[in-house]
């Protein structure tokens, strides 16, 4: 059973415009929500996280958003860079367990 | 400061055999969890160790397995391998107790079993 979702499996995007990577989850428990960048033959480093009591948080070039209502989670990325291309993860913590989604593999054309 | 290492990073068993991965957190990290990615479940939570104990379990059968020393190493054990388990093994450590700190992966351990 699934909890978080990313439905998107891969995304391409034009270097210099907007990325958005969505996030969809079930569980109304989660408290605390994570992205996650992993690069082929790395780990996941973090990216950036946002409380459940926030609807926004932004650092730099990444902003993720936050709709309870909806039960969505996403990760804008503006200016989007060549750097950038990776798998990102989204995840979410309920009690003491991280529960990641499948990814979506970004590619940014320069 | 080094980064989480993981060894080994690649391995190949075949059906039935057991299998013992390890892995060094980040040096005064005291909570190490371990993850299994695969391409179509994405990564799925294991365990989490703190101080030796385990804090934290996932939906993983009795199979999986792991142990916390008191340098905070970590090993995971898999016994009676299936195709099933070929996947990325990762693990990730963290220095305090709060759940929301953040994590740090090693590079992982790519398991085939064949």
């Amino acid at each position: 059973d699934q909890q978080v979702k990313q439905n998107s499996p891969s995304l391409s995007v034009q270097e210099g415009r907007i990325s958005i990577l969505n996030c969809d989850y079930t569980n109304s428990m989660f408290d605390y929500f994570l992205w996650y960048k992993k690069y082929p033959a790395e780990g996941p480093t973090f990216l950036i996280s946002i409380s459940s009591i926030k609807d926004k948080n932004e650092d730099g070039r990444f902003t993720v958003f936050l709709n309870k209502s909806a039960k969505h989670l996403s990760l804008h990325i503006v200016p989007s860079q060549p750097g950038d291309s990776a798998v990102y993860f989204c995840a979410a913590i309920a009690g003491n367990q991280f529960y990641f989604g499948t990814g979506t593999s970004l590619t940014v054309i320069p | 400061k080094a980064g989480v290492t993981q060894t080994p990073r690649y391995l190949i068993k075949t059906r039935g055999q057991q299998v013992t991965l390890s892995c060094s957190p980040i040096s005064g990290h005291r909570s190490v969890s371990w993850y299994q990615q695969t391409p179509g479940q994405g990564l799925q939570f294991l365990f989490e160790y703190f101080s030796e104990t385990q804090r934290n379990k996932g939906n993983f059968p009795g199979r999986f397995s792991g142990r916390q020393f008191s340098n905070s190493r970590s090993e995971m054990n898999v016994s009676t391998l299936e195709l099933g388990d070929s996947a990325l093994y990762l693990c990730a450590s963290s220095s305090l107790t709060g759940v929301t700190d953040t994590q740090y992966f090693g590079p992982g351990t790519r398991l085939t079993v064949l």
